[in-house]
């Protein structure tokens, strides 16, 4: 069953505005961790921000920050004065484990497709 | 730097071949992913491995096998290629898992 959902598979931004995206997440662990991460068009994977399930904070990085709403199990992606070279794919991953026995590993969403407009 | 090198770029073979994709990485990582990206469907894990010689199934292992000889190196083998892997195939690597996962280039894979 998948446990991360992106239900946007594309979205438009006025640039210097500024857009959230969407992440929702199911897991059964108390102890789990969130992560954005962008992939533009020449492939590479850039780690954006993490926000742990302990942390009291929303995660903050430069334009970048997090709104974590545990009850609701949503990690969602503000960014802030968009800017043309933010188009790219973006991706919500969460760290998960089959079961108490088994390791961790990193799940990911099927990601938002961010198209910034001049 | 994290440098996560994947051997090949772009890799086209013929149904039915056995292909290896190698991933090295220079930093030590204990553990070590492999995903394929597909469009519409993200990333999704093949296998990983948290230690030399210990690897564990991900989401989608059917087809794929795995081998960890040497903490650095992690490669991923398709015993007889099929036309549905054609994908482009992610190497990841981290310290543990509360880190963020260093990437590869990413390997395009074609099968024909």
């Amino acid at each position: 069953a998948q446990k991360i959902t992106q239900t946007q598979p594309g979205m438009f931004v006025q640039e210097k505005e500024a857009v959230t995206l969407d992440c929702t997440y199911d897991t059964s662990d108390q102890s789990y961790g969130l992560f954005w991460y962008k992939q533009p068009s020449s492939g590479e994977m850039i780690f954006l921000i993490y926000q742990g399930s302990y942390d009291e904070q929303n995660a903050t990085e430069g334009r970048y920050s997090l709104n974590f709403q545990k009850a609701r199990k949503s990690a969602n992606l503000v960014i802030s004065a968009s800017q043309l070279g933010d188009s790219a794919m973006y991706f919500c991953a969460m760290r998960d484990r089959r079961n108490e026995d088994s390791s961790y590993k990193l799940i990911f969403g099927s990601g938002t497709r961010l198209l910034v407009r001049p | 730097d994290v440098k996560v090198t994947q051997s090949s770029r772009y890799l086209v073979k013929r149904t039915g071949e056995k292909v290896f994709l190698e991933c090295v990485q220079d930093m030590d990582h204990e553990n070590m992913f492999w995903y394929r990206q597909d469009p519409g469907l993200g990333l999704r894990l093949i296998y990983f491995s948290y230690d030399v010689k210990m690897k564990e199934k991900g989401d989608i292992p059917e087809g794929y096998s795995v081998s960890r000889e040497k903490k650095e190196r992690f490669s991923l083998i398709l015993e007889s290629a099929s036309t549905n892997q054609t994908s482009m195939y992610l190497c990841a690597s981290c310290m543990n898992s509360n880190e963020k996962l260093f990437f590869g280039s990413g390997t395009q894979l074609s099968v024909l």
